[in-house]
């Protein structure tokens, strides 16, 4: 079935690291694909997205390319701040459905 | 910037009890959704609803569910006879269209099953 494979965490980086969060997804048909944040207390927030391969999202200084070669939506970020500790979550919705299909979530702490 | 909020932020409840989730959507927004994250597990897809009425629906989204709008404004989803799997993290979320338009995502409600 349709699903999404997120990388496990926690993960912790030093400020100002290289981040990486890899994403794969199955799914028939052409998903679109997105990245949501979720900061504690708050709700998921939409980060970015590409709706079509090849596409690439960006936002904040994070990016994805979406890769139908690979199946896959990885996450990256040149430099990152302690601001962006959070839960990320990897997504995709199928053309012509609503609902969105998560991956289990990846923990982000950096630290100064 | 227009938020979604929900209510209770956490709820305690015995097993076979009624609950009744509440969220207000971001006025304007036409697609309605609830999901759910049981604690450690992926946040699950429960329910879409549209023009008044379920769209797509999971497979967990059984007879004890149920969502409404009741006065145009909140949307309720209620649990009939809460059972201890049920204990997740349930978000409410909308969107102005489907598909690949972005949803916006209340705080959720943590709802605890004893």
């Amino acid at each position: 079935g349709d699903s999404v494979t997120q990388m496990e965490g926690p993960v912790t980086l030093s400020e100002e690291a290289f981040l990486t969060i890899n994403c794969t997804y199955t799914a028939t048909g052409y998903p679109s694909l997105f990245w949501y944040v979720q900061y504690p207390g708050e709700g998921l927030q939409l980060l970015l997205k590409a709706t079509k391969a090849d596409d690439k999202g960006s936002n904040k200084g994070f990016e994805a390319t979406y890769r139908k070669e690979t199946t896959s939506f990885h996450l990256e970020k040149g430099s990152v701040q302690v601001s962006d500790s959070a839960v990320y979550f990897c997504a995709l919705s199928l053309t012509g459905a609503n609902n969105l299909f998560f991956g289990t979530g990846t923990r982000l702490t950096v630290i100064p | 910037e227009p938020e979604v909020t929900q209510t209770p932020s956490h709820q305690v409840t015995q097993m076979g009890q009624e609950v009744i989730l509440r969220c207000v959507p971001i006025s304007n927004h036409l697609y309605f959704y609830w999901y759910r994250q049981i604690l450690g597990q992926k946040v699950e897809f429960l329910v879409s609803f549209y023009n008044n009425e379920i769209s797509e629906k999971s497979e967990i989204f059984d007879d004890q569910f149920s969502v409404e709008r009741p006065d145009g404004s909140n949307f309720t989803l209620k649990i009939r006879s809460t059972k201890l799997e049920d204990s997740a993290m349930y978000f409410c979320a909308n969107s102005w269209g489907g598909a690949t338009e972005t949803q916006y995502f209340g705080p959720g409600t943590r709802l605890l099953v004893l």
